[in-house]
């Protein structure tokens, strides 16, 4: 069974800077990884996933995570953060079906103007 | 075509009352998955089901807690007698397939808070 580990619970940036959120998992066997976003009071929205193939996924508004299997990471990133970024961002982790996925407990992004 | 829908969105119980929590899957999605949020910590994974299935509970309380997803109708997860620590964030997820090259989509989640 796969865990995930996100390293630090609250993260703060200013507008215009470097957004990076850490996510490392444990697994037996190499995982599909996702990232997902919430907005406050909202549903989870995926972001980007990684399945098989290119290790550097792209997804929605400029968010891109890089596969390290050597690390066991898949770091978020975005070049530059606006403030429409601020929200909780989870990392998650399966290796067979949706029912095996496994969360991180969630980094929340603070973006100062 | 409408997303997962979750309803309610806030529910408030009295400690010992029964709390029923219902999810409407996307159009075409015949596989829901039942997560928990509590304040400070991830997502955790309760039950998976089918149409008239339960696949994978391994993540449900024992006791008080129950899910079904019957043929017509939405998914139910019910909690019976239920406590503060009952009080938590409550999210259903959707997919047209178990496999993982398919994406499940949540819905906007239901806010238990017990009182």
């Amino acid at each position: 069974a796969q865990s995930v580990t996100q390293l630090g619970s609250h993260v703060s940036v200013s507008e215009g800077a470097l957004v990076l959120l850490r996510c490392n998992y444990s697994s037996s066997v190499p995982p599909y990884l996702f990232w997902y976003v919430q907005y406050p009071n909202q549903g989870l929205q995926l972001l980007l996933k990684y399945t098989t193939g290119a290790t550097l996924v792209k997804g929605i508004n400029g968010f891109e995570a890089e596969f390290k299997k050597s690390e066991t990471s898949f770091h978020l990133t975005k070049p530059s953060a606006h403030m429409s970024d601020a929200a909780e961002y989870f990392c998650a982790a399966a290796t067979y079906n949706n029912n095996d996925m496994r969360f991180g407990a969630g980094t929340r992004l603070t973006v100062k103007p | 075509n409408a997303g997962v829908m979750q309803n309610p969105r806030h529910l408030v119980r009295r400690r010992g009352q029964e709390a029923r929590l219902r999810c409407s899957p996307m159009k075409g999605h015949s596989h829901v998955y039942w997560y928990r949020q509590l304040p400070e910590e991830g997502l955790k994974f309760m039950v998976y089901l089918q149409k008239e299935n339960i696949i994978d509970e391994s993540g449900m309380p024992k006791e008080r807690f129950s899910a079904e997803f019957p043929k017509e109708g939405p998914s139910i997860l019910r909690i019976q007698q239920v406590v503060r620590g009952d009080s938590a964030a409550y999210f259903c997820a959707s997919s047209p397939l178990a496999e993982m090259n398919t994406e499940a989509f949540f819905g906007q989640g239901t806010r238990l808070t017990v009182v």
